[in-house]
């Protein structure tokens, strides 16, 4: 079956850094991505789509300056936290959509990423 | 705007006892349904996929059902296991974005 990877899992890191996560399909391509953030005990809220060799589309409320998204080939797709803070630690996951059995439709989700920002 | 509705929020039941966990929607236009599991400080793990023109799917022990006129689906484990304990989410695509409910989460006591 299709399978998602990201990397890391977990990353704890100061206030004011940087983090990027990376988000692979392992055996397809994807062209479009997506991330979503998870807040304790809270549902999974898309943040952005994103579609390789173009901009990422976000969603209405997320800051397209501080969540910065590459799609730059059709296996990768990587998120940056950009001057992070506290309280942007979450539980990120991507997902990447692929065809199934004739169907277009379906997202294949990675394991996610702990970010906890000090 | 899909709004995905799950009831009930929070289950415990005893080892052996079937569940039934609901999920309502507000656009019936959908692509697709799908039911997921999540562990504790995990990612989600796919159980069932309804496509819009199903009516039910199922795989071992779990059966889910949709209702795509009335806006509903019902996902239901039978002779649960205290390795069923987890959360349970419910997802629809419209427009190949994924709408999520705040999930179910279930405890089978031994």
């Amino acid at each position: 079956g299709a399978v998602v990877s990201q990397h890391p899992s977990w990353v704890i890191c100061k206030s004011g850094t940087s983090v990027k996560i990376e988000c692979r399909s392992l055996d397809f391509q994807a062209t479009t991505m997506f991330w979503y953030r998870q807040f304790p005990k809270q549902s999974l809220m898309l943040m952005a789509t994103s579609n390789e060799g173009s901009k990422a589309t976000y969603e209405q409320g997320v800051e397209k300056d501080k969540f910065l998204i590459n799609h730059a080939s059709l296996t990768l797709s990587t998120l940056t936290v950009t001057s992070a803070h506290p309280e942007d630690s979450s539980f990120y996951i991507c997902s990447a959509r692929a065809p199934l059995a004739g169907y277009t439709d379906t997202q294949y989700f990675g394991p996610g990423t702990r970010l906890t920002v000090l | 705007k899909q709004e995905v509705t799950q009831i009930p929020a929070a289950l415990s039941v005893p080892e052996g006892e079937n569940l039934v966990l609901n999920c309502s929607f507000t656009d019936s236009a959908i692509y697709n349904l799908q039911w997921f599991r999540q562990d504790p400080g995990k990612g989600l793990t796919s159980l069932l996929l309804i496509q819009s023109s199903q009516r039910e799917q199922t795989s071992g022990r779990l059966n889910a059902s949709l209702d795509k006129s009335s806006g509903r689906s019902t996902l239901y484990i039978a002779a649960s296991q205290p390795g069923d304990s987890a959360t349970y989410l419910c997802a629809v695509t419209n427009d190949y974005k994924l709408s999520f409910g705040a999930g179910t989460t279930v405890t089978v006591r031994a």
